[in-house]
This record gives C-alpha cells, structure tokens and sequence, in this order.
C-alpha cells in the first residue's frame, strides 16, 4: 500500500528553485523519510534522507514539517538534468530487511525542466 | 559509473529459453536486491539478500530464480517466462539494509 501521496507531474524552469511536495499523513515515529528519483534510462538514485530535522546535502534540501504528516524535497537551481521521477518513500527503521522497512517505490512525481 | 553493474543491458528471449541476469558490486555492500520496472507501473520489489541470505521474497513466481553467491554478485535466473514478464530488471546494493541504495541501469528484457 502506498504511504506517501505525491503530485503526478511537475513542471519548473531552469536555473529556478523547485518544491517537490509529498504528504504522509499515516507516519509512524520510526519511519524514515526517503527520496530518490529517476532519471531516463537509468535505475533509481539516492537523494536525501531525514526523520525529524531538515537535512541539506550537495544534491538537495529535505524540509519536514513539524507534525510530520507532509515533507517537501527543495531542489535550489533547477537544472535540465534534474528532469526526472523523484520518489518519495517511507521506511520504518525498525524493520530493515521487514515488509515495512524494505525500500518500496510509488508512481512519484515526474518532473520537467523547461530551459 | 554507478557502481552496480549489469549484464546483459538488453535481453530478447522466447518463453521456452533459460538465461540469467547478472549483478556485480564492487562497492563492499552487504545487502543486494532485485527489483521488476513494467511499463507504466511502480518498481516493484522481488528479493533481497543481506549477508548472501535471502530476508525477502516478495511472492515472486517460480519462474524467478535468484541466486547470491557471494556479497559482490546476484543472479536472476529466468525459465519459461510469459510476455508479461517483458520489464527493465534492476539490481540495487547496499552497505547494509538499512542504508540507501545503489541502482545499476537495469536490463532491458523481452519475452517473445
């Protein structure tokens, strides 16, 4: 079942900032809040993950709300190779290797970038 | 380079062949996965192996072989596979199960 709910598309222009939302209402304390995306011929790739507090590395900002229930992946300058299907997972920590820790993939979001 | 490697990129099989895919990781991971990409719908999880033991079997059909020799290689043996099978089949590491994961670019397979 899917946990996460995400806009089907997106589209942005290059050079810009985009929000890329997701909501997950039905989190758990020990969920763990992944993105990946997906770029055209090619398999999945690590963004960025957090639980509670915004996190920031070279490729992306993760900014989680408060209550936990909705996250948004920040990507700061758009570029055209940032075109991809960006997912967003949950994954129970208390699981690995489990039904719920284990990585599984929505439709996610599919985004464009117009230059 | 990603790190994960797979072999053959692309495969075009009739539904009465045998072959395998095959995964190589160099990267010194623990865990190894196979997961199923059809058309138009979501990855889907098919195996892991953690420490070359099998922790998930996501009701795959017999059909499906996997086989982890070794930390570093995974295999997907095919038989008697049915056009619906025709997907991009991926193979992902990590360091452990808990940590993220690490794609190859797939295999492309067709089912005649």
């Amino acid at each position: 079942d899917a946990k996460t709910t995400q806009p089907n598309s997106m589209e942005s222009n290059e050079e810009e900032p985009v929000h890329l939302p997701c909501n997950h209402s039905t989190i758990s304390g020990t969920d763990y809040i992944h993105w990946y995306r997906q770029l055209p011929s090619q398999g999945p790739e690590y963004v960025i993950h957090g639980l509670t507090s915004n996190v920031n590395n070279r490729m992306a900002s993760l900014a989680i709300a408060e209550d936990r229930k909705s996250s948004t992946l920040i990507l700061h300058r758009a570029t055209l190779r940032d075109a991809a299907v960006y997912y967003c997972i949950l994954r129970d920590r208390t699981d690995y290797g489990g039904s719920q820790g284990n990585l599984i993939f929505g439709k996610g979001t599919k985004l464009s970038v117009k230059p | 380079e990603t790190g994960v490697t797979q072999t053959p990129r692309h495969l075009v099989m009739g539904m009465t062949n045998k072959k395998s895919l095959k995964c190589e990781q160099h990267l010194g991971h623990n865990a190894m996965y196979w997961y199923k990409q059809s058309a138009k719908k979501p990855l889907e999880l098919m195996f892991v192996y953690n420490f070359k033991e099998q922790t998930e079997n996501n009701s795959v059909p017999s059909r499906f072989s996997p086989e982890c020799p070794n930390s570093s290689h995974l295999f997907l043996h095919l038989h008697t596979l049915q056009p619906e099978d025709s997907a991009l089949y991926l193979c992902a590491s990590s360091q452990d199960l808990g940590r993220p994961l690490h794609f190859g670019d797939g295999t492309r397979l067709s089912i005649l």
